[in-house]
């Protein structure tokens, strides 16, 4: 068990431009979730995939987020033509399918910083 | 009104002292109920977790569940530096997809040798 993996661990990119950021979730886990997190805040919940389908997106998502997930394995998370808002940390987890009990495995996280 | 509510602190106790932290939640049928600690720069990581009303122990922690007043509560005994941390109270609302919780805004402690 390797955990969940996400990278780059940090991107400083400038306003406008594209950023993407990977991750990897625990490999017998169906259940990938995307948030995101700033400073001095809880997470907030962006959306989340059952195997390949994205089940449940957030009204935090605009359309300049989008995620992929396209064999169940790996999930992207792309942000296009960012904003100075965006800068956050950027968290993913997964978790076991069926109801179990809840726990949400974290990544280490994405630090997003848009100049 | 917030999902999940909690004092953001800093909360400050000395070592040895009893940490008492507290979470109110907005959904009434909301049946799952988390702790997580989040040290500075790290992700979250499950401590405690309950489902019924009353008392759970693990270790020096007890986590507190009033369903009827909306309330969770954690308490760290004995607290240690290496306790030093942000708390996040998470809650798995009725209709959630997956297991999608909703979190707090934290509640930061300090314990101070």
């Amino acid at each position: 068990d390797t955990g969940v993996s996400q990278n780059p661990r940090h991107k400083i990119t400038k306003r406008g431009q594209n950023v993407t950021f990977r991750c990897d979730p625990i490999s017998e886990h169906n259940r990938l979730y995307w948030y995101r997190q700033t400073l001095g805040q809880g997470p907030e919940f962006l959306t989340y995939f059952q195997n390949e389908a994205q089940l449940e997106k957030s009204r935090l998502l605009s359309d300049r987020f989008s995620a992929e997930r396209p064999k169940g394995s790996f999930s992207t998370l792309e942000i296009q033509r960012t904003e100075q808002g965006d800068s956050a940390m950027y968290l993913c987890a997964s978790s076991r399918n069926g109801l179990g009990d809840g726990e949400l495995f974290f990544g280490e996280g994405s630090r997003l910083t848009v100049l | 009104q917030k999902e999940v509510e909690q004092n953001s602190g800093p909360l400050s106790v000395p070592e040895g002292a009893i940490a008492s932290l507290n979470c109110t939640y907005s959904d009434r049928v909301s049946q799952s109920f988390f702790w997580y600690r989040q040290y500075s720069g790290k992700s979250p990581e499950l401590i405690m977790s309950i489902y019924s009303n009353g008392d759970k122990e693990d270790g020096r922690f007890t986590a507190q569940l009033n369903k009827a007043s909306q309330y969770v509560s954690l308490l760290i005994r004995d607290s240690q530096p290496s306790d030093s941390a942000t708390y996040l109270c998470a809650v798995r609302p009725f209709k959630a997809a997956g297991n999608k919780l909703t979190f707090g805004g934290g509640t930061r402690v300090l314990v101070k040798p």
